[in-house]
């Protein structure tokens, strides 16, 4: 009955390198979002998946970015030749239903990203 | 920008004290969602309100929501230490992604 998990907790790699951020969400839920947070900031929104639907991939800030979901169950976000402004904090979250379901969302507690 | 934005940034207290923070968003909602944050960890839902909800409680907190001036406030009743945390208003529009503020760092001293 666990809630939503991401890893790694944190991630510390070179300037150039790719990523790849985990998430398990909460079994049955069949949204799921990726945001970003910046230190002592509020959320970006990156990333949004809904059932089998096609994803709103609006918020990817660049064509380094990009995230796949297998059906309902796990997501993996993936930036390509990372820069020092990708560091940040990337929270993973999931809900029962979509945008109009009026359910709250879970959050996992994040991959702290650290761009050296 | 969609974006909603919490006032004040930074609020300390005493404990026993009530907690007042604000949201303000620019457009027209379907709901709009408190949420808390501790240090290091993810955002945590508290408490839910439709578009067509004036004020909603849960334990101790009240939320209230005015769509005519597009602003919402989160009260905390009789803080305790264990209320520090930041906390985040998110909005959503009819199918459009949630947009979270900058949210409000709230520090209750023991």
């Amino acid at each position: 009955g666990a809630g939503v998990s991401q890893s790694p907790s944190n991630k510390v790699t070179e300037k150039g390198k790719d990523v790849e951020l985990r998430c398990d969400p909460i079994s049955g839920h069949t949204a799921l979002y990726w945001y970003r947070q910046r230190l002592g900031q509020g959320l970006e929104f990156l990333i949004y998946f809904q059932g089998n639907s096609a994803p709103d991939k609006s918020g990817l800030p660049s064509d380094r970015f990009s995230a796949e979901r297998t059906g309902e169950s796990v997501s993996t976000l993936t930036i390509q030749r990372t820069q020092q402004e990708d560091s940040a904090v990337y929270l993973c979250a999931s809900s029962l239903g979509g945008l109009y379901s009026n359910q709250p969302q879970h959050f996992g507690d994040g991959t702290r990203l650290s761009i050296l | 920008s969609q974006q909603g934005e919490e006032d004040p940034q930074a609020l300390s207290i005493q404990e026993g004290e009530n907690a007042t923070m604000n949201c303000s968003y620019k457009t027209s909602i379907n709901n709009l969602q408190w949420y808390r944050q501790n240090s290091g960890r993810g955002l945590v839902h508290l408490i839910l309100i439709r578009s067509n909800e004036r004020e909603k409680h849960s334990g101790r907190l009240r939320v209230t929501l005015d769509t005519s001036k597009k602003s919402s406030s989160l009260l905390i009743t009789a803080s305790r230490a264990a209320d520090t945390a930041s906390y985040f208003c998110a909005t959503s529009k009819h199918g459009n992604q949630f947009y979270f503020g900058t949210g409000t760092s709230l520090t209750v001293i023991p």
